[in-house]
């Protein structure tokens, strides 16, 4: 049975990095079939996709973040993680880790949909 | 704003059906598969259609989804009170090089 679980601080200053890792457990990161995502979603608000990450390291991001995101796999923990620089209270949010099927096409790899979820952590950014 | 749209809310008495509606467009819903989720409150999203209309097996088949060109649609039929929640679609959007996932701002589901 797939679980994913959410780690990090609650807390972040504004103007630092905002670190997170998702353990993932029951299955093998590390499949060929298979992106590993961060989204968040603001208080109140929706759902918003941070980037995925493939178990050789391979990512890609949202352009709105691009510049701030970075995520990256251990496949010896069976983990991924988010860094994100530079936050400021906009980045206050809850934040989920997610499994997203994988699916090419005409060159283009990507997330079809996410269909595991960790059960989501809660990151305020304020100093 | 949201790259897809979809309406706030809707809502429908306790066995009745209703639809939730997605607009996007050829670079988005046009050209990827979409899919749907429901998210109940203090809980995380959960997929309930994906590939335009596949389910789950462990989603009741009360629940469809369907595409037509660049509009999605969530079917829900026989409401429950327990099917009160957000629901979001969701799609690869291809219209810039690099990509980007994007989701519908969501609609929130009362059942009366």
């Amino acid at each position: 049975q797939l679980q994913l679980q959410e780690s990090g601080p609650g807390l972040v200053k504004p103007s630092e990095t905002l670190s997170l890792t998702c353990t993932v457990s029951g299955v093998a990161i590390s499949s060929s079939s298979y992106y590993w995502g961060w989204i968040r979603q603001p208080p109140g608000k929706g759902l918003g996709w941070i980037g995925s990450v493939y178990y050789t390291g391979s990512a890609h991001y949202n352009p709105s973040l691009k510049s701030r995101v970075t995520i990256s796999v251990d496949t010896s923990k069976s983990q991924f993680s988010l860094k994100l620089s530079s936050v400021t209270a906009a980045d206050t949010a809850l934040y989920y880790c997610a499994r997203g099927r994988k699916y090419c096409s005409d060159g283009t790899c990507y997330s079809t949909y996410f269909d595991s979820w960790g059960q989501g952590t809660l990151v305020t950014v304020s100093s | 704003q949201s790259v897809l749209t979809q309406p706030p809310s809707v809502s429908a008495a306790p066995g009745q059906k209703v639809t939730i509606s997605c607009s996007g467009s050829s670079s988005n819903i046009g050209n990827n598969y979409v899919s749907w989720y429901q998210q109940l409150p203090g809980t995380a999203p959960k997929l309930l259609i994906y590939d335009n209309n596949k389910r789950p097996s462990v989603i009741p088949d009360r629940f469809s989804g369907s595409k037509s060109g660049t509009s999605a649609t969530l079917g829900i039929t026989g409401l429950q009170t327990g099917d009160e929640a957000d629901y979001y679609c969701g799609t690869w959007d291809s219209s810039l090089s690099a990509g980007n996932w994007v989701f519908g701002g969501g609609t929130k589901l009362t059942v009366l």
